[in-house]
């Protein structure tokens, strides 16, 4: 079990730019989710994949924000012109179909200046 | 609306001294219960978890929680903490019906501070 693996860990950009995420999930994980976390908040779901369907989103998901997961692998998150409030961490985790708990990786904090 | 509430934003305590966070949640009928831990600089690793059965479930490192249905509660305990014990400590409910099973909605988090 390596664990859920994410990158970058760190990304700082420029307002109006576009970053991506990567997430890597423990293999064999059916389920791959996307959270993301400001300071003194807890996560909070953005979206998540069985497989390569994203079956649920978050209303904080603005169509600013994509994630896909192609081959029922990896999975990535796009946002599009970041703006100040994006600045967050934003968590990965997954989990085995139909169950439970959801194992997280250490999160890609983005900064944007 | 689904909500998760954690009653202490900061907790300090001497090593040796009893723990106990509470943890509310929205009324929603079928729920699985969580307490996550989060060490300085780690990422969210589970402590324990509810699905059904003995309300009185044991977790990782000493740590026990209760859920009681009647209350919306999942409260979480340690009868002696340790320093290593600092950390945040997020409880997280799975809401089980409204199509809605695939995400946790998390509480704000509780920061413990153990003094050796």
């Amino acid at each position: 079990d390596t664990g859920v693996s994410q990158d970058p860990r760190h990304k700082i950009t420029k307002r109006g730019q576009n970053v991506t995420f990567r997430c890597d999930p423990i293999s064999e994980h059916n389920r791959l989710y996307w959270y993301r976390q400001t300071l003194g908040q807890g996560p909070e779901f953005l979206t998540y994949f069985q497989n390569e369907a994203q079956l649920e989103k978050s209303r904080l998901l603005s169509d600013r924000f994509s994630a896909e997961r192609p081959k029922g692998s990896f999975s990535t998150l796009e946002i599009q012109r970041t703006e100040q409030g994006d600045s967050a961490m934003y968590l990965c985790a997954s989990s085995p179909a139909g169950s439970q708990p959801q194992h997280f990786g250490d999160g890609t904090r983005l900064s944007i200046l | 609306a689904q909500s998760v509430s954690q009653h202490n934003h900061h907790v300090i305590l001497s090593e040796a001294a009893s723990l106990e966070l509470g943890c509310n949640y929205s009324y929603g009928g079928t729920v699985n219960l969580f307490w996550y831990v989060q060490y300085p600089g780690q990422h969210l690793q589970l402590l324990l978890k509810y699905f059904s059965g003995d309300p009185l479930v044991k977790g990782i490192k000493g740590f026990e929680a209760e859920f009681i249905k009647s209350k919306f509660s999942f409260n979480l305990r340690k009868p002696s903490v340790q320093w290593s014990d600092t950390a945040e400590y997020f409880c997280a409910v799975n809401y089980l019906y409204g199509g809605s099973q695939g995400n946790l909605i998390f509480g704000k988090g509780t920061k413990l501070s153990v003094k050796p």
